[in-house]
């Protein structure tokens, strides 16, 4: 089983619909847990933390279930930009531990 | 702040050939950093974590005697892929955190596309 698993995808939404990734994570000790964002050939980049009280950042909403190991991100009235793969990452042991990432493709 | 520089932006060298990416902390102090590989349409896969004024910390199935990590000062540090082979084609990732990866996340360098020919 992978330490951090998510559907790949990919995700075809309409500008302006709203789309949820979901995470799993196996290891009950990890500390603390972000999605990241990926461009096509170019470095992740932090989209939010993610707190068991949830975290909201504008069309952004993650949220944190540690009794199901369970994480996810909102993404409402998505914009072209949001075209990306969205990775869940999970710090245990003072390192990153990343999922092979959700592709996302709004179109028009 | 929190911004990591990595050099060079890509690579392409010949089988057989040493290659040396470099990655520094420009506005903070990093005693700790990670290097990620990454190929195409797959995760990024931590390869070892750098301590800086000590041994690299690596991976299981990551060979230290190819991959030579050096953090010689707070600021740098260095993966050299040695006697490269076509294989070892990938994009080179590394990252650092100014707050040792709590709610801050981390920071990761611009990457670094390697072609061996």
């Amino acid at each position: 089983r992978k330490e951090v698993e998510q559907d790949p995808g990919p995700f075809n939404v309409p500008e302006g619909a709203t789309v949820a990734f979901n995470c799993t994570y196996s290891n009950s000790a990890s500390q603390s847990f972000f999605w990241y964002r990926q461009d096509c050939r170019k470095e992740p980049k932090l989209l939010m933390s993610v707190y068991s009280s949830g975290n909201e950042d504008g069309r952004f909403t993650a949220q944190l279930n540690r009794a199901s190991q369970y994480i996810s991100l909102l993404i409402r009235d998505s914009k072209l930009s949001d075209s990306a793969t969205y990775l869940c990452v999970v710090n245990g042991y003072n390192k990153l531990i990343f999922g092979a990432g959700t592709r996302l493709a709004v179109h028009p | 702040g929190a911004v990591v520089s990595q050099h060079p932006s890509w690579v392409i060298c010949k089988s057989g050939t040493s290659v040396k990416i470099e990655c520094r902390s420009l506005d903070f102090q990093a005693t700790t950093m990670f290097w990620y590989r990454q190929f195409p349409k797959q995760s990024l896969m931590l390869m070892a974590t750098s301590n800086e004024g000590s041994k690299a910390t690596y991976e299981q199935g990551v060979e230290k005697d190819k991959f030579l990590i050096n953090h010689a000062s707070l600021t740098l540090s260095t993966l050299t892929v040695t006697s490269a082979h076509p294989e070892d084609s990938s994009f080179y990732i590394c990252s650092a955190s100014l707050t040792g990866g709590g709610r801050g996340g981390y920071t990761f360098g611009s990457g670094t596309r390697l072609t061996v020919v």
